[in-house]
């Protein structure tokens, strides 16, 4: 089955730490985002790529990187530099901004 | 930049009931989705409306499409329990930029 894979579910980031979320499709899919919900927020892009080695900042990308060096991957870092991560983070994909499809989420949480 | 308002934010209805979920926008956006959101869980995808006078019905939901009002609406119809979630709506900028701008998002309670 094709889809797209978010990993971990849940995540527990300390004051000052890296963390990286995963981003898998085997949609065959240009375009991946990221986006960050907060309650009451909706969400807001992060980051975006439409092709490899290729990649754009969003509404509120600092305290964030990416990297896109394959099609079906597309990883954040949360860098210490964001200083409220706590939030529920998901990663969507398009071919061509048809049919986007959404992972199921990491809630990640500052301890 | 495209933004886009979803009013209202909180919805509480009763069983039975109709109601209108509006999305606004703010410039050209070559389409406009609906999504829905089930606490914890990821957007569901309910409908994707392409153009001008665009309706389209799955079961007790109707989403409606004015361009020209940068208007989207979402129609419920005799609400039950199980329509109790969030309620997105995302329009794309157009051209080659395939970003989606959401909403706030309206969270909806079916009570009995």
């Amino acid at each position: 089955d094709g889809g797209i894979t978010q990993s971990p579910k849940y995540l527990f980031r300390k004051e000052g730490q890296n963390v990286t979320l995963s981003c898998e499709q085997n949609l065959n899919h240009d375009a991946m985002y990221w986006y960050r919900q907060d309650p009451g927020q909706g969400l807001r892009l992060i980051y975006y790529s439409q092709i490899v080695n290729d990649f754009q900042k969003g509404d509120i990308a600092e305290g964030y990187s990416v990297s896109r060096e394959k099609k079906e991957s597309f990883p954040l870092t949360v860098t210490s530099a964001q200083k409220n991560p706590t939030a529920f983070y998901l990663c969507a994909s398009s071919a061509a901004g048809d049919g986007y499809t959404f992972g199921s989420g990491t809630r990640l949480t500052v301890v | 930049e495209l933004k886009v308002e979803q009013n209202p934010l909180f919805l509480s209805m009763q069983e039975g009931k109709n109601y209108t979920i509006y999305c606004n926008y703010s410039t050209t956006s070559d389409r406009l989705y609906w999504y829905r959101q089930d606490p914890g869980k990821s957007l569901e995808s309910l409908f994707v409306l392409l153009s001008n006078g665009a309706v389209k019905q799955e079961g007790r939901l109707m989403a409606s499409l004015d361009t020209k009002a940068r208007l989207s609406t979402l129609h419920i119809t005799a609400a039950v329990h199980d329509l109790s979630a969030t309620y997105f709506c995302a329009g794309r900028g157009g051209g080659s930029n395939y970003k989606l701008t959401f909403g706030k998002g309206t969270l909806l309670t079916v009570n009995p």
